[in-house]
């Protein structure tokens, strides 16, 4: 069994501020996550992931993430947050380097103040 | 461009009707995968193919759906007896095997 939970459902930050995001994971085996971005009117699109390799991934756009076995999270966090980055995050659990289905968390909104 | 494409990108139909939804994936992308999304929510799994054999259906997948990968290329979903509670995005993945899944545009269905 595997699941995600997404610690906030709406997160505002002025721009050029810090972006963090969290994210908790459950799994039974060795996880894949990932983090996936969906802007209006726009399919999924992978922002970064994690597959047993290096615990801080780095991903496009600036966002990174650290798998954190000890406390079962993958916070995804940004620098300097763009106005470009306003748009819905979803945290992603799967197995087999995401190869099975993927079980997505209920989703983040990211709201960039101007 | 070659990523996953959907069709129709909009569907609107009447509760009791048959839809019908297609996903192109991307070339010689041998996993494929459907999810459905209601609005606020993340994508749930519905089902998904290695080639053209169907490998996990999930029990949101109830008889009234239906997928086929005929020749290991283009899916198609087909609902039966439309209800208001299918109302949702439906979602198309591609993977190789190894590698992450690419998700397609979505069609929109809404039952009326």
């Amino acid at each position: 069994a595997q699941s995600v939970t997404q610690l906030d459902s709406h997160v505002s930050v002025s721009e050029g501020t810090p972006v963090l995001l969290r994210c908790n994971y459950s799994s039974s085996y060795s996880p894949s996550l990932f983090w996936y971005v969906q802007h209006p009117n726009k399919g999924l699109q992978l922002l970064l992931k994690y597959t047993s390799a290096a615990t801080l991934v780095k991903g496009i756009n600036g966002f990174e993430a650290e798998f954190k076995k000890s406390e079962t999270s993958f916070h995804l966090t940004k620098p300097s947050a763009h106005m470009s980055d306003a748009a819905e995050y979803f945290c992603v659990v799967s197995r087999n380097f995401g190869n099975e289905k993927l079980t997505f968390g209920t989703g983040t909104r990211l709201t960039i103040i101007p | 461009d070659t990523g996953v494409s959907q069709d129709p990108r909009h569907k609107i139909t009447k509760r009791g009707q048959n839809v019908t939804f297609r996903c192109d994936p991307i070339s010689e992308h041998n996993r494929l995968y459907w999810y459905r999304q209601t609005l606020g929510q993340g994508p749930e799994f519905l089902t998904y193919f290695q080639n053209e054999a169907q490998l996990e259906k999930s029990r949101l997948l109830s008889d009234r759906f239906s997928a086929e990968r005929p020749k290991g290329s283009f899916s198609t979903l087909e609902i039966q007896r439309t209800e208001q509670g299918d109302s949702a995005m439906y979602l198309c993945a591609s993977s190789n095997t190894g590698y992450e899944q690419y998700f397609g545009p979505g069609t929109r269905l809404t039952v009326t």
